[in-house]
């Protein structure tokens, strides 16, 4: 299996601009999570979904932030306006609950906002 | 809500020392998750732990999961150049949703030849 596959890997954009990033988690997984790494507040919680259907979104800093999983193959975090503080990377992760509870992390995508 | 502490933030080891990172929660955990990150990469699963005063050991690894499942602990013996990284706990609450595992602020690890 390729694993989680994230993009872009690196995005540079404006002030003002809307952002998607996008995730294909690993076939037959039921849990898909969208994590943000800062060096101010390290890994955070975003959202997370189980069989496409949004859990707890309690970790989405506010409403400039959505995320949509239309099917168990894709998913999307959008930022929109985009602000110099969304800069961060952000991380997919994968998981099937009945086995270890292990996190498959994709290798993230690189938000700056200038 | 819960939080999970890590101690220390920063540990500079010197290749064949042993060092031990600390993980604290404020409520009682339903498990227990280990990950390491690479500098430039992502978190990549080591372990978890369930089971109260719960041992497991991996090579040079070994990890600990507290009596009242409130703290965990990775100690590792004979530090090499390899083990350099960020290593993160993640825990659960037992009166959260099996989704919802918070990340510790992760202990980096600098390994001096």
């Amino acid at each position: 299996d390729a694993g989680v596959i994230q993009s872009p890997r690196h995005e540079v954009t404006e002030m003002g601009q809307e952002v998607t990033l996008r995730c294909k988690p690993i076939s037959g997984h039921d849990y898909l999570f969208w994590y943000r790494q800062t060096m101010m507040r390290g890994l955070e919680l975003l959202i997370y979904f189980n069989n496409n259907v949004p859990i707890d979104d309690s970790g989405m800093p506010e409403d400039r932030f959505s995320a949509k999983m239309p099917n168990a193959s894709f998913s999307t975090l959008k930022i929109q306006p985009s602000e110099p503080r969304d800069s961060a990377v952000y991380f997919c992760a994968s998981s099937l609950q009945p086995n270890t509870g292990e996190l498959f992390f994709g290798e993230g995508s690189r938000l700056t906002v200038l | 809500g819960q939080q999970v502490m890590q101690i220390p933030q920063y540990q500079h080891v010197q290749e064949g020392e042993d060092f031990t990172t600390y993980c604290n929660s404020s409520t009682t955990l339903s498990n227990i998750q280990w990950y390491k990150q690479r500098p430039g990469g992502h978190p990549v699963f080591l372990i978890q732990l369930v089971k109260s005063g719960e041992v497991k050991k991996q090579k040079r690894l070994t990890f600990q999961f507290g009596e009242a499942k409130k703290n965990s602990s990775l100690h590792i013996t004979a530090t090499q150049t390899t083990d350099v990284g960020t290593y993160f706990c993640a825990g659960r609450g037992t009166t959260d949703s099996w989704g919802k595992l918070q990340f510790g602020a992760g202990t980096q690890v600098v390994v001096t030849p």
